[in-house]
């Protein structure tokens, strides 16, 4: 059984829209990053929060924003979604950054219609 | 030319076969990740290396940083082993992705 949960498992989206995406990390965590999987491609780095800070970014516009809380948890908001924002976002934790394993959660199946 | 390249990207084999699927990047990095994903898409972290090599089961891990090279091998592969394989580099502030390769293994 996986540490790491996130919701919804799935959700239906209108263009224009905002979303907000939920990650309950592994107990003991203190980093989460965010990845976004489309389709048939392998997945992409989102971001990264340690401790409550974004301590790294992928090449995602500032519509996709995130929020780590003083439990760990984290969330990413994407704000205006488009019709390319479907896809399978995936979170992760981890004991501090490089040097320790990471968790993933299952993921949760974003459609944008 | 993405950060880290993948091969093959699609691997078909016989139950019981040994298989590798090779991995090189071209960033500097402080660990390497291997990834099993699932249809469906959940995905399950294999090893996590920064040198030499690692073993967990019939899988086995290898990383040269100096080549800048890692691979993943399956000894006496098994039906239940197809899935997609994902190497990842990881800087400690952020993750490169290979594409991914999908393993099938016929009975």
């Amino acid at each position: 059984e996986t540490g790491v949960t996130q919701s919804p498992t799935h959700l239906i989206k209108t263009r224009g829209q905002q979303v907000t995406l939920r990650c309950s990390s592994q107990s003991g965590h203190n980093t989460v990053s965010w990845y976004q999987q489309a389709l048939g491609q392998g997945p992409q780095f989102i971001f990264q929060y340690y401790r409550e800070e974004e301590n790294g970014r992928g090449n995602f516009p500032p519509r996709f924003s995130g929020l780590q809380f003083p439990n760990y948890s984290s969330e990413l908001n994407v704000n205006a979604l488009e019709l390319d924002d479907s896809a399978l976002y995936l979170c992760a934790s981890s004991l501090g950054g490089a040097g320790y394993g990471y968790t993933f959660g299952s993921g949760t199946r974003l459609t944008v219609v | 030319k993405n950060e880290v390249e993948q091969s093959p990207q699609n691997l078909t084999a016989q139950e019981g076969e040994f298989i590798t699927i090779n991995c090189s990047y071209s960033v500097g990095i402080s660990a390497l990740h291997w990834l099993q994903q699932h249809p469906g898409g959940g995905i399950v972290s294999l090893f996590m290396l920064s040198s030499g090599k690692k073993k967990h089961g019939r899988l086995i891990a290898t990383i040269n940083i100096q080549e800048k090279h890692s691979s993943l091998h399956i000894t006496a592969s098994h039906p239940r082993d197809s899935a997609v394989y994902i190497c990842a580099g990881d800087t400690g502030n952020q993750f490169y992705f290979g594409t991914g390769t999908s393993l099938t293994v016929i009975p």
